[in-house]
């Protein structure tokens, strides 16, 4: 079946930088493009960046562009997420998904998520 | 601040149909396909409504998308307590060149 495992999450100070992993099995994880999806402590989802199946094209919401960069590696069936100058608003937990495309894209498989602590 | 607009809160008795709506505008609802999670409290969210009105395989006919204009439609019948939960729109946004989600809508089932 079908598992997305996030980690790397933690407590960091505030400047700092952190690396999240998120280690797919149960599907041609090549195949398809994928999602970090962040959600800050009793609020709700929010969009960080997506990156085609082949790394080719990446896309970011405007609050991380230029700090955080998504990178995969097919071979390891492994996605990343490089996270640095970190800000308090930045703590929540991060999960992975896999991007489906039909008509749009849609994320149908989800992680459990790793909880990032922006604190001094 | 979300892209998209949902109203923070819904609720309707056991066996009662509920509607949780998801308005934005031309350059995200309007013209990209809506998708919408469930997300039950402590666990990740989950994919419910995919293109607009597609249901995954697993998920009952009791829910159902709909989208006219720059809005889009959660429907969800015969309620049942374990409908409780968060339920996110989301879909792309041109002008962004980023996807979105709405702010969320807690369902509690009364």
């Amino acid at each position: 079946q079908v598992q997305l495992v996030e980690s790397g999450g933690g407590v960091v100070q505030p400047g700092r930088s952190l690396r999240l992993s998120c280690a797919a099995s149960g599907f041609s994880f090549r195949s398809y493009g994928m999602i970090w999806v962040r959600q800050a402590p009793g609020r709700g989802l929010e969009w960080v960046a997506v990156i085609y199946y082949d790394g080719s094209i990446k896309y970011y919401v405007d609050s991380v562009k230029g700090r955080f960069t998504i990178s995969r590696d097919n071979s390891k069936n492994t996605l990343y997420l490089q996270m640095n100058s970190l800000g308090v608003d930045d703590t929540g937990v991060y999960y992975c998904a896999s991007v489906r495309r039909g008509g749009g894209w849609y994320f149908d498989y989800w992680g459990r998520g790793t909880l990032v602590t922006v604190s001094s | 601040q979300s892209v998209l607009t949902q109203p923070p809160s819904v609720s309707a008795a056991p066996g009662q149909r509920v509607t949780i709506s998801c308005s934005g505008s031309s350059s995200n609802i309007e013209n990209n396909y809506v998708s919408w999670y469930q997300q039950l409290p402590g666990t990740a969210p989950k994919l419910l409504i995919y293109d607009n009105n597609k249901r995954p395989s697993g998920i009952p006919d009791r829910f159902s998308g709909s989208k006219s204009g720059t809005s889009a439609t959660l429907g969800i019948t015969g309620l049942q307590t374990g409908d409780e939960a968060d339920y996110y729109c989301g879909t792309w946004d041109s002008s962004l060149s980023a996807g979105g989600f709405g702010g969320g809508t807690k369902l509690t089932v009364l």
